[in-house]
Order: structure tokens, then C-alpha cells, then sequence
């Protein structure tokens, strides 16, 4: 079936500027994790869905990020207010099941002038 | 705390066999994984250990020692497309959130 998929694949805002970034994970996986990669840099974890339990958002770097995910399928990460310091490559990763391996999508490139 | 460590940078040659190793120190062990990541493309899963020993799959080999809190990563064989970044990442005790090492870029050569 069909992968991770992310949209929008290439995000450039201004500064203050809210963004969205979609998330759809691989149809039937539970858990569903937020990344943040900075150029050159490792994976910073975000923010975490399994099922219904409530999310771990203990990753997130400040209170204008937030993440919402309907039942065991799409997710949104909203950025308000966007610094230039946003600018990174956002994943999503989906699981088939607990701790199991990661699989991700292509990203979205946000990059905030 | 979580920490993971591994080399920045390393080079071979095609044809050569590349050893990618990986410290970590972690509460509680949930296994370790290895992912590769070809530059400006997504993390994609080589191996995923639990257990000390060697596990084999190809070209692509992984080892843990738990006792040590070490792994590596074998690369044999060496192919030019070879060449990307290997994330280590170990799970957070008693969690499923994976802390992700830097990453070490391999560069094959003719």
C-alpha cells in the first residue's frame, strides 16, 4: 500500500506567519510520531500519537508549536507565529505497532524569511 | 538522561568493508535501531536489535552489547549508493520515542 505521505512538500512563509504541515500515516498504523531536522542535524523529536491515549508532547520547543490527530489517521503540526529559527525539515513517521520500526515520510522543507 | 553517540564523518572505499559504531546510554533498554538516510531524502529502516549478538541481512549486518551499551553497524561490499547519513536510535526508557544519534556521514569512494 501506499507510504507516508506529507503535505506541503516545500513550505516558505514570513516570519510571524501560522503554518500548517499534514501528515498522513500508513492506513492501520497506531502510533505516530513528529520529527524536526535542522540542516546537518539529527532528528528532534516532537511530538508522539498511539491511538486514542493522549499524545506525549513533551518534545515540543515552545507553545506556538501544537499537533492534533483524528483517531488513528491524519495529523496536523501548526506552527504559529513563525521564527526563522523554524526553519527545518519536518517528518512524520507512522508505526504498525508499538515500538516497532519507523516508517517516514518525505518531509516538509518550511523555511521562514 | 539519553544519550547517543557515533562518529561524525567516515570514509571507504567501494569494494571495502565500514564499520559504524554507536555508544548509548539509556534507563530502562528497548532495543536499538539503525536507519539510513540518503542526503535530502527520509530515514528509512536497515535493523532493529534487542538482543546481544550479530543479527545479518545482506550486505547490512548489526551487533549489540547491551552490557556495554554498544552497537555497530557492518557495512560489506561497498556500493557508491552506499554513501549516506546511519542514524542510531534507542528508544527512551521504559518509552517508545526513539532518541536519534546525529548521524554518521558515509562517504564511499571509486
Amino acid at each position: 500500500g501506499a507510504g507516508v505521505s506529507q503535505s506541503p512538500s516545500n513550505k516558505v512563509t514570513e516570519k510571524g506567519k501560522d503554518v500548517e504541515l499534514r501528515c498522513d500515516p500508513i492506513s492501520g498504523h497506531t502510533a505516530l510520531y513528529w520529527y524536526r531536522q535542522r540542516l546537518g542535524q539529527g532528528l528532534e523529536f516532537l511530538i508522539y500519537f498511539q491511538g486514542n491515549s493522549a499524545p506525549d508532547k513533551s518534545g515540543l520547543p515552545s507553545d506556538r508549536f501544537s499537533a492534533e490527530r483524528t483517531g488513528e489517521s491524519v495529523s496536523t503540526l501548526t506552527i504559529q507565529r513563525t521564527q526563522q529559527e523554524d526553519s527545518a525539515v519536518y517528518l512524520c513517521a507512522s508505526t504498525r505497532e508499538n515500538g516497532g520500526e519507523q516508517f517516514f515520510g518525505p518531509g516538509t522543507r518550511l523555511t521562514v524569511l | 538522561g539519553q544519550n547517543i553517540d557515533q562518529p561524525t564523518e567516515m570514509t571507504a572505499t567501494e569494494g571495502a568493508i565500514v564499520q559504524i559504531n554507536c555508544t548509548y546510554q539509556t534507563s530502562g533498554f528497548n532495543g536499538l535501531f539503525w536507519y539510513q538516510q540518503h542526503a535530502g531524502e527520509a530515514p528509512t529502516f536497515l535493523s532493529y536489535n534487542v538482543l546481544d549478538g550479530l543479527e545479518e541481512k545482506g550486505r547490512f549486518s548489526s551487533f549489540l552489547s547491551r552490557s556495554k551499551g554498544y552497537s555497530y553497524l557492518l557495512l560489506k561490499e561497498l556500493q557508491m549508493k552506499d554513501s549516506a547519513s546511519y542514524l542510531c536510535a534507542v528508544p527512551k526508557g521504559g518509552s517508545y520515542i526513539p532518541t536519534f544519534g546525529r548521524g554518521t556521514s558515509l562517504i564511499v569512494h571509486p
